[in-house]
């Protein structure tokens, strides 16, 4: 199947300070990624969706300004969680979807493990 | 409102002991259902995509079918290496991100 890498795959950071977190799609152009955030036991929260040269769009009740989202290709999109507090620690996830003509994937990156300090 | 319901949320199974797992769904028109496994600490890998009532795909020990109301995931004679869980989704015709609804999931342990 598909690849799509994320980086890095685990960050401690102190609270107030910024995290930069990498998906990339290794062998597929994808013009839309998506990040979601999951917590122990719970199942994926959609928190946006990624459109290469444009603007992000939010899931209600996910904060623009906290969560920066960047997608410069069609292979890499960035999250970064700014200002990090303890709140925020959590697992992040990418996905990539890849479009044929008979049928769509939806591949996800490693997860990123985020711990604010 | 589009809406995903897995069950059972856990399921315990002997090696050997086949099973079904269920999802159910209600979407403004499917444009398909998918099933992943995701371990612990990783991210979710991609198994199956169904797109119509019918269709049935296949691998390995698992095997996804479809009807219009819910699909399932058939275990056949599971190994300890198929403990983990379990996720369905839905895409929604209507969707042009192609964005995934996601079930609770159902966390699947096999035992020796």
């Amino acid at each position: 199947g598909a690849v799509v890498s994320q980086h890095p795959s685990w960050v401690i950071c102190k609270s107030g300070t910024s995290v930069k977190i990498e998906c990339r799609s290794l062998d597929f152009q994808a013009t839309t990624m998506f990040w979601y955030r999951q917590f122990p036991k719970q199942s994926l929260m959609l928190m946006a969706t990624s459109n290469e040269g444009s603007k992000a769009t939010y899931e209600q009740g996910v904060e623009k300004d906290k969560f920066l989202i960047n997608h410069a290709s069609l292979t890499l999109s960035t999250l970064t969680v700014t200002s990090a507090h303890p709140e925020d620690s959590s697992f992040y996830i990418c996905s990539a979807s890849r479009y044929g003509i008979l049928n769509t994937e939806a591949f996800f990156g490693q997860g990123t493990r985020l711990t604010v300090v | 409102e589009d809406q995903v319901t897995q069950s059972p949320e856990a399921l315990r199974l002997q090696e050997g002991e086949s099973s079904s797992l269920n999802c159910s769904y209600t979407v403004s028109g499917l444009r398909g259902l998918f099933w992943y496994r995701q371990d612990p600490g990783k991210g979710p890998e991609f198994l199956f995509t169904l797109y119509s009532a019918g269709e049935e795909k296949e691998k390995e020990r698992l095997k996804a079918t479809l009807t219009k109301k819910e699909s399932f995931l058939h275990i056949t004679a599971p190994k300890p290496e198929d403990s983990a869980t379990y996720l369905c989704a839905v895409q929604a015709r209507s969707s042009n991100t192609g964005k995934l609804i996601f079930g609770q999931g159902t966390t699947l342990q096999v035992k020796p």
